[in-house]
């Protein structure tokens, strides 16, 4: 079956910098979708991706679709304590979303 | 306000005896789904719906029923739970069937099977 692989599973940040989480499917995507769980939370949607070499803008959070429609990333800049939580991909080709294991970022002041 | 809701949010429970999380949707959605969330595994999918009376299995259905006999309702069934059902439930819906469509995710359901 389809599988969604992300990394890293973790991710220390210190205030400020940047980092980039990154989404690999086994098979082509129709779109793919990020939500963030803040802790004790439940996964909120962000964005969605349709085209194959998309990039969209939310603020500091920059996310980009592969031109095979195998891959996503997403980049936050100039970190912030806001930003801790846990970063999901979720792809899907058919009528179920398969969800990455997700990135989980803490911040450091 | 639009929203998913779910109860219990906590359950602790021994192995053999039949429980139901029930999950509510005020926002006329077709597509609802059940996932469960385990430390390192992210979301699986147990089942999904795309309308009344129409659901089917998702990635990890063993151990699981559903039924969805109302628009708004979809109980999540656990005939005999056993430990390896301990996990965090959600509840999901989204306007019409299908993966073009945000989801919505209930608060979450914890449940300990003892």
């Amino acid at each position: 079956g389809q599988q969604v692989m992300q990394i890293p599973q973790y991710q220390h940040v210190q205030e400020g910098e940047d980092f980039t989480t990154y989404c690999n499917s086994s098979t082509t995507l129709s779109n793919i979708q990020w939500y963030k769980q803040r802790p004790g939370g439940h996964p909120v949607f962000l964005i969605q991706l349709v085209k194959s070499g998309e990039v969209k803008k939310q603020k500091r959070l920059t996310f980009q679709f592969g031109e095979a429609k195998k891959n996503s990333s997403l980049h936050i800049t100039a970190t912030q304590t806001t930003d801790v939580g846990t970063y999901f991909c979720a792809g899907s080709n058919d009528y179920k979303l398969s969800f990455g294991a997700g990135t989980t970022v803490t911040v450091r002041a | 306000e639009a929203q998913v809701t779910q109860n219990p949010r906590y359950l602790i429970t021994v192995t053999g005896k039949k429980l139901t999380v029930t999950c509510s949707q005020n926002m006329n959605h077709e597509y609802m789904s059940w996932y469960r969330q385990d430390p390192g595994l992210g979301l699986r999918q147990i089942y999904y719906s795309m309308n009344v009376e129409v659901t089917d299995k998702g990635d990890v259905p063993e151990g699981y029923k559903v039924s969805r006999k109302e628009k708004r309702n979809f109980p999540l069934i656990l005939e005999s739970p056993s430990p390896n059902q301990t996990s965090l439930y959600f509840c999901a819906s989204s306007f019409v069937a299908g993966s073009y469509n945000e989801q919505f995710f209930g608060p979450g359901t914890r449940l300990t099977v003892l």
